[in-house]
């Protein structure tokens, strides 16, 4: 399986500072048709998870602009320009390239 | 709007059985793959199965092929997960997820619990 490695696992950030999330695959996530596929998903406190971004860079519907991805091949990022209160979760990123999917720990993020 | 929405989660003894079921709406079922995650209790996510849009394909995860079955109803735009030999390790919520490799829409989930 594909493994998925995220850093930090604990993120504590200052209400209007930036924070920064790592992901990072054990393979290349680009699937045959060329595409690079992982996603980012929030999960606050009770709730089921929300993609954010999917096929590294693209935001979803109503996904504020303060979040973005980068990334390629094997190294990712997730970012978020100014972090809001709302912003507080756990963040994770999944791979959906090869089978079976597989998500990365997690990244909890709360505010100082 | 997309809902997903699970039910039939419970209580079981370990070596029990459940039916999961995911009801969905919003769009046509039909063209999309499908897929059950779970999350355990303060844990991370993990995938479980998938099955392709008229049913002729399903992939599940190692751990859990033999014991679980994913299966769909078209017709009634159903999404089921049958679980077998139930171990207190499945104890989980139970997500319904459309799509496999973007996976865009998530239900709220059906709490199994596995437990003597």
């Amino acid at each position: 399986d594909v493994v998925m490695t995220q850093s930090p696992l604990s993120l504590p950030v200052t209400l209007g500072q930036p924070a920064s999330i790592s992901c990072r695959s054990s393979q290349s996530l680009v699937y045959s048709d060329g595409n690079t596929y992982l996603n980012w998903f929030q999960q606050r406190p009770g709730q089921s998870p929300r993609r954010l971004i999917y096929k590294v860079s693209n935001r979803d519907s109503g996904v504020p602009d303060r979040f973005s991805g980068s990334g390629s091949g094997t190294d990712f990022t997730l970012k978020i320009s100014r972090v809001e209160a709302e912003d507080v979760g756990v963040y994770y990123c999944m791979q959906g390239a090869q089978w079976p999917p597989t998500f990365g720990q997690g990244t909890k993020v709360e505010i100082k | 709007e997309v809902q997903l929405v699970e039910s039939g989660g419970g209580l079981v003894q370990p070596g029990g059985s459940l039916r999961l079921s995911c009801a969905a709406s919003g769009f046509t079922f039909s063209n999309y793959w499908m897929s059950w995650v779970r999350q355990a209790p303060g844990k991370g996510l993990e995938w479980v199965a998938s099955i392709k849009q008229d049913g002729s394909d399903k992939n599940y995860v190692d751990s859990m092929e033999g014991r679980f079955t994913i299966s769909r109803d078209n017709a009634k735009n159903l999404l089921y997960l049958q679980m077998n030999s139930l171990r207190a390790e499945d104890t989980a919520v139970y997500y319904c997820a459309r799509a496999v490799r973007i996976s865009d829409y998530w239900g709220q989930g059906t709490l199994v619990t596995v437990s003597s």
